[in-house]
């Protein structure tokens, strides 16, 4: 039953290597997000998507790619990993509209060595 | 950059009502406050929001100023498991991702 997962919880890579994060959503929303906690704790938007468009892409290095093949997944691939890159990534889903509240994932903690 | 101010730490003993304030003076008609925690390193979850009118749900209460430039999160009977940080966030009410601030430490004590 759970409304937004994402894969894997934990990823540990070497700098310089390209890995993916995915994420699902059951909820049938039509706006996918992917925000950034670094290492101070403050959380930034990425990037957001609707029906399968990008909508807002944050000043957000362009190693970092999201893709979008249905409503209910954005994936972000990341080329190219740096120190730097080590956070940990939050998804999130909304149905767009008056009043509607995003609902996040549990999140993927990045180490990069 | 957030548009709400917050302070960075409070206390609440178990059982009493924990009562988180925000201010937003920049509010404007169209946007919402809308309330947020996160439980150590979790996904942050989503609590209330409200433009006007006060709200109540399950979790909490929030309390809107009538002028709008603040309002207060309450947790009627804070439990330890409700220590988290606590996010309030103004938005419009489309078109517009969250801009989470650094929010209040909420430590409930036993």
């Amino acid at each position: 039953d759970t409304a937004v997962s994402q894969t894997p919880k934990y990823l540990v890579t070497q700098m310089g290597n390209d890995k993916s994060i995915k994420c699902e959503q059951n909820l049938g929303h039509d706006t996918m997000y992917w925000y950034k906690q670094d290492s101070k704790k403050f959380l930034k938007i990425m990037f957001s998507y609707n029906n399968k468009e990008l909508i807002i892409n944050e000043t957000v290095p362009n190693r970092f790619s999201p893709k979008s093949p249905d409503k209910a997944h954005l994936n972000l691939h990341i080329n190219s990993l740096e120190l730097g890159d080590s956070a940990v990534y939050f998804c999130a889903s909304s149905q767009e509209g008056r009043g509607w509240w995003q609902f996040f994932g549990p999140g993927t903690r990045l180490t990069v060595l | 950059d957030a548009k709400t101010t917050q302070p960075p730490s409070m206390d609440c003993a178990e059982g009493r009502a924990a009562n988180l304030p925000c201010n937003h003076s920049t509010i404007s008609g169209n946007e919402y406050v809308y309330w947020y925690r996160q439980i150590h390193s979790q996904g942050p979850q989503y609590i209330i929001h409200g433009l006007k009118n006060n709200e109540t749900n399950e979790m909490a209460s929030l309390i809107i100023t009538e002028d709008r430039k603040s309002s207060t999160l309450i947790l009627p009977h804070a439990t330890l498991r409700d220590t988290a940080v606590y996010y309030c966030i103004v938005r419009v009410d489309y078109g517009q991702n969250f801009v989470f601030g650094p929010g209040t430490r909420l430590s409930v004590l036993p």
